[in-house]
C-alpha cells in the first residue's frame, strides 16, 4: 500500500471533466513539499504532467490542471480526449521516511 | 537533455549485474541522478538517488544494502547494481534526473528491462 493513495482507477466519456485524487499526509504534502503528476502512456516511459502543485512544462495542454488542499491534492483533466488514456502517478516528498514517494498510480479509461 | 540507458539484460538468479546511464546535454555534476522501479504491470517506485558532484548517495529503505547506485563524472554515467539478482528483481528500471532530493523527476530514460529467471 502507497504512502500516497491514489484511486486504482477512473474513467469518462470524451469531452467530460474527470479528477484523480493524491491522499498524502503530515509529513508529505501537508508538510508542504510540493506535489508532481506524471503520465505514462502504455509501453513508454513516464512524463512530467505536472509540476511544483499546479505547474505545467513547456507543451502540457492547460487541459491539465493540479490542485493542493491540505494533505491531499489533485489532478484535474477537462476535455477529455482518447490520447488521454494513460496511467497517472502523483509524486512527493516525506520527510519522517527521507524519501521519494510516487503514489500508486491511477488508470484514466476514456469511454 | 538526455539520458540513454543500457540495453536489456537477461539474467540468472544469483549473478551480478551493472546497468548504465549516459547523461548529456547539461551538467551532470550540477543534479540528482536518480533510479525508479517499475515490476511488470505495477506502479513506479524510487530506489535512491546519487549527486555526481560530490557522490552524496540516498536510498530508499526499501532498496538500502539491496543495490548499488555510483556514478562516473569524468563520463557523465551513473551506474545502478545487484550483487546477486533475485527472480523478483525483473522489472523495467528508469534513470531519471531531479533538480533536488525533494523536488520532481524532470527527465527521464527510456528504461532498462532486467529479466532475471533460471
Amino acid at each position: 500500500q502507497s504512502v500516497l493513495t491514489q484511486p486504482p482507477s477512473v474513467s469518462g466519456a470524451p469531452g467530460q471533466r474527470v479528477t484523480i485524487s493524491c491522499t498524502g499526509s503530515s509529513s508529505n504534502i501537508g508538510a508542504g513539499y510540493t506535489v508532481h503528476w506524471y503520465q505514462q502512456l502504455p509501453g513508454t516511459a513516464p512524463k512530467l504532467l505536472i509540476y511544483g502543485d499546479n505547474n505545467r512544462p513547456s507543451g502540457v495542454p492547460d487541459r491539465f490542471s493540479g490542485s493542493i488542499s491540505g494533505t491531499s491534492a489533485s489532478l484535474a483533466i477537462t476535455g477529455l480526449q482518447a490520447e488521454d488514456e494513460a496511467d497517472y502517478y502523483c509524486q512527493s516528498y516525506d520527510s519522517s521516511l527521507s524519501e521519494v514517494l510516487f503514489g500508486g498510480g491511477t488508470k484514466l479509461t476514456v469511454l | 537533455v538526455q539520458l540513454v540507458q543500457s540495453g536489456a539484460e537477461v539474467k540468472k538468479p544469483g549473478e551480478s549485474l551493472k546497468i548504465s546511464c549516459k547523461a548529456s546535454g547539461f551538467s551532470f555534476t550540477d543534479y540528482w541522478i536518480g533510479w525508479v522501479r517499475q515490476m511488470p504491470g505495477k506502479g513506479l517506485e524510487w530506489m535512491g538517488i546519487i549527486y555526481p558532484g560530490d557522490s552524496n548517495t540516498r536510498y530508499s529503505p526499501s532498496f538500502q544494502g539491496q543495490v548499488t547506485i555510483s556514478a562516473d563524472k569524468s563520463i557523465s554515467t551513473a551506474y545502478l547494481q545487484w550483487s546477486s539478482l533475485k527472480a523478483s528483481d525483473t522489472a523495467m528500471f528508469y534513470c531519471v534526473r531531479q533538480p533536488t532530493v525533494t523536488t520532481n523527476v524532470d527527465y527521464w530514460g527510456q528504461g532498462t528491462l532486467v529479466t532475471v529467471s533460471s
